[in-house]
């Protein structure tokens, strides 16, 4: 296991339901991810956070909405989604944000695979 | 930005053989090249990288290759195994770059 854990690991929701994705690192690192990966497309994304600032947010439509309480956690709290947006939805973490000159190397959970109907 | 391309999208090897992955990049400042392996149910694994100050980098059965001029880079898995079996997923990074741009995956069947 890579020390970064994820729940759900499925979801079923309706396009007007309310539902938050959790997300755990046991690694001590300062810095957190959310990507999408959608089926037959590279990862995307999301939102890059670094000692629970968020630093990253690639134009990511507003029914999407993290939140950082600690370095520890990561919550990604959904509303209003459209089916267009199931996919599987995966957390990472990394020692601290890259940039500067540094790459760090990002450690991946197993994902939430989120089906809307 | 940066655009990677991977190929091929599929690849079948006969166990025992050689597997080799290419990627190029479009950004000719990036630096960092990591490699990750996703299995089935689970996120996507790191298992080796390179940075663009050494041209090869190898861990026992798995190698990667950088070329700066050309902008490309290659995952090699020698002696291929079942459990080998897995999405391969390259990705680049320049320096002053807060994400990694990640290629389209490559599915790997290893056959017995």
């Amino acid at each position: 296991e890579t020390g970064v854990t994820q729940t759900p690991r499925h979801l079923v929701m309706g396009m007007t339901n309310k539902k938050s994705l959790k997300c755990e690192q046991h690694l001590g690192h300062n810095a957190m991810y959310w990507y999408k990966q959608s089926a037959k497309k590279p990862l995307e994304l999301m939102f890059v956070y670094s000692l629970e600032e968020r630093v990253e947010n690639n134009s990511v439509p507003s029914r999407f909405s993290p939140e950082c309480p600690n370095s520890s956690h990561l919550f990604l709290h959904l509303h209003t989604l459209q089916p267009e947006d199931s996919a599987l939805y995966l957390c990472a973490s990394s020692q601290g944000v890259s940039g500067g000159g540094r790459q760090e190397t990002q450690y991946f959970g197993p994902g939430t695979r989120l089906l809307v109907l | 930005g940066e655009n990677v391309e991977q190929h091929p999208s599929t690849l079948s090897v006969q166990e025992g053989d050689s597997a080799v992955i290419k990627c190029t990049y479009s950004d000719s400042a990036s630096n960092y090249f990591p490699w990750y392996k996703q299995e089935l149910g689970k996120g996507p694994q790191l298992i080796i990288d390179i940075r663009s100050n050494v041209g090869e980098k190898k861990d026992q059965r798995i190698a990667v290759t950088l070329n700066k001029t050309a902008k490309h880079f290659s995952l090699h898995i020698t002696e291929t195994q079942p459990e080998d079996s897995a999405v391969y997923f390259c990705a680049a990074a320049s320096g002053s770059a807060r994400q990694l741009t990640f290629g389209s995956g490559t599915q790997l069947t290893v056959l017995p």
